[in-house]
Order: structure tokens, then sequence, then C-alpha cells
């Protein structure tokens, strides 16, 4: 299987513990981006990786969420101290991209999520 | 200001018609994508098609289609010969280069019914 993975599939935790998402991107994609997703919503945009630089956070990621991917492969997603609203699905995509003028489609290949419950 | 907006929440269309998801967006940079994603009751986004800023053509993958509008800033997505398969959500998205970064926006989605 060469499509984008992620583990696991499905957590529930009880508020206040800490949570952690692995995603595996297709190998030679060089971009990897976190999105959150609630029910009957697009996803919303979380964090991009160009390689292993974190070049872009959003405002939505609070101090209680962080990335990492050390080594330009796999991305973790960690959530400290989780509270009820942070129940959604995260989803992660990764892409190939280039120079801005040869960007071509850079289309974004998505995992199949992971639905995060906080109870 | 919406970045992104897909007026219609739902839209029913009977098997084998044709069907048009409406999307608009807004950026200001010059250099832009668009794409559609579909969304089934599984979970997983689906890449159906993509639109340069640049094409002068619009965009064709099989049974889909784009029918790019540049200066009235819109981008729907077209389905023709409507198959029950294709009952989804279905997302327009942006992608934009702004302060060096790339961004990707996505509508709140339409979801189509199709009828047997």
């Amino acid at each position: 299987d060469t499509g984008v993975s992620q583990d696991p599939r499905h957590k529930i935790t009880k508020r206040g513990q800490n949570v952690t998402f692995r995603c595996d991107p297709i190998s030679e994609h060089n971009r990897l981006y976190w999105y959150r997703q609630t029910l009957g919503q697009g996803p919303e945009f979380l964090t991009y990786f160009q390689n292993e630089a974190q070049l872009e956070k959003s405002r939505l990621l609070s101090d209680r969420f962080s990335a990492e991917r050390p080594k330009g492969s796999f991305s973790t997603l960690e959530i400290q101290r989780t509270e009820q609203g942070d129940s959604a699905m995260y989803l992660c995509a990764s892409s190939l991209g280039g120079e801005v003028r040869r960007e071509g489609q850079g289309e974004q290949f998505f995992g199949p999520g992971t639905r995060l419950t906080v109870l | 200001a919406q970045k992104i907006t897909q007026t219609q929440p739902g839209m029913f269309v009977q098997e084998k018609e044709a069907v048009t998801l409406d999307c608009t967006y807004d950026t200001s940079d010059p250099s832009y994508g668009l794409f559609w994603y579909k969304q089934p009751s599984s979970g997983e986004m689906i890449f159906l098609i993509y639109q340069g800023s640049y094409d002068q053509q619009n965009a064709t993958e099989g049974r889909y289609s784009l029918n790019f509008q540049k200066a009235r800033k819109s981008a729907n997505l077209v389905i023709s010969a409507s198959q029950l398969g294709d009952s989804a959500m279905y997302f327009c998205a942006m992608r934009e280069f702004l302060s060096g970064t790339y961004k990707y926006i996505f509508g709140t989605g339409t979801r189509l019914k199709v009828l047997a």
C-alpha cells in the first residue's frame, strides 16, 4: 500500500489526557499537512511541513497542540490536556511540491484520518 | 470574507443525469490552484480534479469537468451521467501561495445524493 496511512484510526480518551497520532505520507512526498474536520464541515488547516521544517501553523492550533516531522518522513501530532472540543477527525495529507512556477497540480493525498473522541 | 464558498449544502440528482456543484473563491494570489475532493461516508478524501489559475482550458477527468470562470472567480464541478456511487460530500478547495507558504483552504462542502 503506497497511500497515506494514519494510526490509530480511532481514539477515545478522557478529558485531560494526552494523545498522539501518527501519519506516514507517500514516501516521495516532501509536504505534509494536518487538518481537523468536525461533523458537517470541511477540513480546517492546522499545520504544514516541507520536509522536516514546520512552515505554517494555524491560529486554530493552541499551545496544547504540537506536531513534528523529525526526519522529513512520518509526522506526529500530539494534543496535551485534551478537551471535549478537541473531538474531531484529524486528517493527514501529503503532496509533492516543486518550484512555484512549476507547482503543477500538487494535489494532496489524504489518509483515512484518526477519529478522536474526548469524553 | 470566505475564501471558498459552496452555497449548496445539499443536492439531489437523478441517476444518469448531470449535476453542477457550485464553488466561488477569493484570493489575491495570481497563481493559485483549485481542487475538488469527494468524501464518501467512509470518510476518506478522494482527489477528483484540479484547475490551475493559468490554465486556458477547463479541466476534465472522466465524468468530472470543472467549469472555470476566472473573471467571476467560480470553479463549478460538473458530474456527468451520475451514478449511485457518486453520493457523497464534495469539497472545493483552493491552494494559494501567500506570505512565503502554501495554504489550502476548503469550503464547507455539498452533500450530493444520487437517486435511483
